[in-house]
């Protein structure tokens, strides 16, 4: 299995750019993912990370180093709207190829 | 544009009930999943189902059973309701989820239970 970390809560002012980190360990790793949930409401998919390096889309990028178990969702920008959890997801070759999922990132952005 | 459809957003029952969450999701997809979101504890798999008739356990299934009889439908059944099963309850699907997969998985609104 995985065992997945992120920080708890962070907050942030509108217009600035927040970092958010995931650290992982898995026996066979085989792709990250990052979800947004708004209060309420269905997480939806941000970004897919398998191999080393940095996606970039609009505002949001993900970066992905497989030797150190490390992941970061970049956010700039920020806009108020961007108040969610932040949900960093790893698949494992062994097993149902199904991710897991760590616990959430709380981000407050404020004027 | 996917939709994944869940029957009720909030549910009030009474321990010892039986319990059905029912999901449906309109683009055939092969996978259908359902998890239970607990503040600190994320989001925690309960149970899959990979094709009709077929389910497998997650991590947590201990008190849950699901059933399958048609793709785009996966309830979720609690035989016997109990406190510690309130919770926000997620059912989602997917097209694929082999290995290399870049496919996402598509999340319903939720159904916050409270059992008392």
């Amino acid at each position: 299995g995985q065992n997945i970390d992120q920080p708890t809560e962070m907050t942030a002012t509108e217009g600035a750019i927040v970092q958010i980190n995931c650290t992982y360990q898995t026996s066979g790793f085989n792709g990250l993912f990052w979800y947004q949930q708004h209060a309420g409401e269905a997480p939806t998919f941000l970004s897919y990370n398998v191999l080393d390096g940095l996606e970039e889309k609009g505002r949001f990028s993900s970066f992905l180093s497989r030797s150190k178990g490390y992941s970061y969702l970049l956010l700039k920008e920020l806009q108020m709207k961007d108040s969610a959890s932040y949900l960093c997801a790893v698949r494992d070759l062994g097993g149902s190829y199904i991710p897991t999922f760590g616990r959430g990132t709380s981000l407050i952005v404020h004027p | 544009d996917v939709k994944v459809t869940q029957s009720s957003r909030y549910l009030v029952k009474r321990t010892g009930e039986k319990v059905f969450l029912e999901c449906v999701q309109d683009m055939d997809h092969e996978n259908m999943f359902w998890y239970r979101q607990d503040p600190g504890l994320g989001l925690r798999l309960i149970y899959f189902s990979y094709d009709v008739k077929m389910k497998e356990k997650g991590d947590i299934p201990e008190g849950y059973s699901v059933s399958r009889e048609k793709k785009e439908r996966f309830s979720l059944i609690l035989e016997s309701a109990s406190t510690n099963q309130t919770s926000m309850y997620l059912c989602a699907s997917s097209f694929e989820q082999g290995a290399g997969s870049t496919d996402t998985q598509y999340f319903g609104p939720g159904t916050r239970l409270t059992v008392l």
